[in-house]
């Protein structure tokens, strides 16, 4: 099977702007949820859909939201972009995060604010 | 909320010196405890996992970490480890099935010849 795959893998935005980060998981898994990696703060959750809601929300202000489709693709946006949104934004996917599930990861798209 | 301490920022080790990263969580309970490891320039991969069953969990590439629960720690090890263990190790835990991942800082560990 394919691995999960995010679009694009790097990005140049300025501050302002929006943009919008695309992930497609692993076929047949219906889980996805979108991290941030910044080298101060490490891995910190954002957002997991499932059959196409929102299961859980981590501790992000309300310009980062996200949504999935119905073919469990996941796309994540960020409005009005500021500097500390520079980071690696990492998808992960698994089938139903049950207990024990594994969630695989993506390669992330970089995201550089200027 | 749980959160994921990570002991050691950097390591460095010789090749074939043992290695203990340590990982510890905030509070009991029903846990999932997992080590991915996030190899230059490539995506972060799980190494093992533990849910239940034997505290003593074997994963990919010769490692394997140890639940002790009276402890709140995950610790990672490996007898002998090989220049190509350079990466960064991240320790995470979730509260039972669709709770997310809560990641440690990271512990970078740098293997020399």
């Amino acid at each position: 099977k394919a691995g999960v795959t995010q679009t694009p893998r790097y990005l140049i935005k300025t501050r302002g702007q929006q943009v919008t980060l695309s992930c497609s998981p692993i076929s047949g898994h219906r889980s996805v949820s979108w991290y941030q990696q910044t080298p101060g703060q490490g891995l910190q959750f954002l957002f997991e859909y499932f059959s196409e809601t929102q299961r859980n929300k981590g501790n992000f202000p309300g310009r980062f939201s996200g949504r999935q489709f119905s073919n469990s693709r996941s796309e994540m946006n960020v409005s009005t972009l500021e500097l500390g949104d520079s980071a690696l934004y990492l998808c992960a996917s698994s089938d139903t995060m049950g207990v024990g599930e594994t969630q695989y990861f993506g390669p992330g798209t970089r995201l550089l604010v200027l | 909320a749980q959160s994921v301490s990570q002991h050691n920022h950097h390591v460095i080790l010789s090749e074939a010196a043992s290695l203990e990263l340590g990982c510890n969580y905030s509070y009991g309970g029903t846990v999932n405890l997992f080590w991915y490891v996030q190899y230059p320039g490539q995506h972060l991969q799980l190494l093992l996992k533990y849910f239940s069953g034997d505290p003593l969990v074997k994963g990919i590439k010769g490692f394997e970490a140890e639940f002790i629960k009276s402890k709140f720690s995950f610790n990672l090890r490996k007898p002998s480890v090989q220049w190509s263990d350079t990466a960064e190790y991240f320790c995470a835990v979730n509260d039972g099935g669709n709770t997310p991942l809560v990641f440690g800082k990271g512990t970078r560990l740098s293997v020399i010849a």
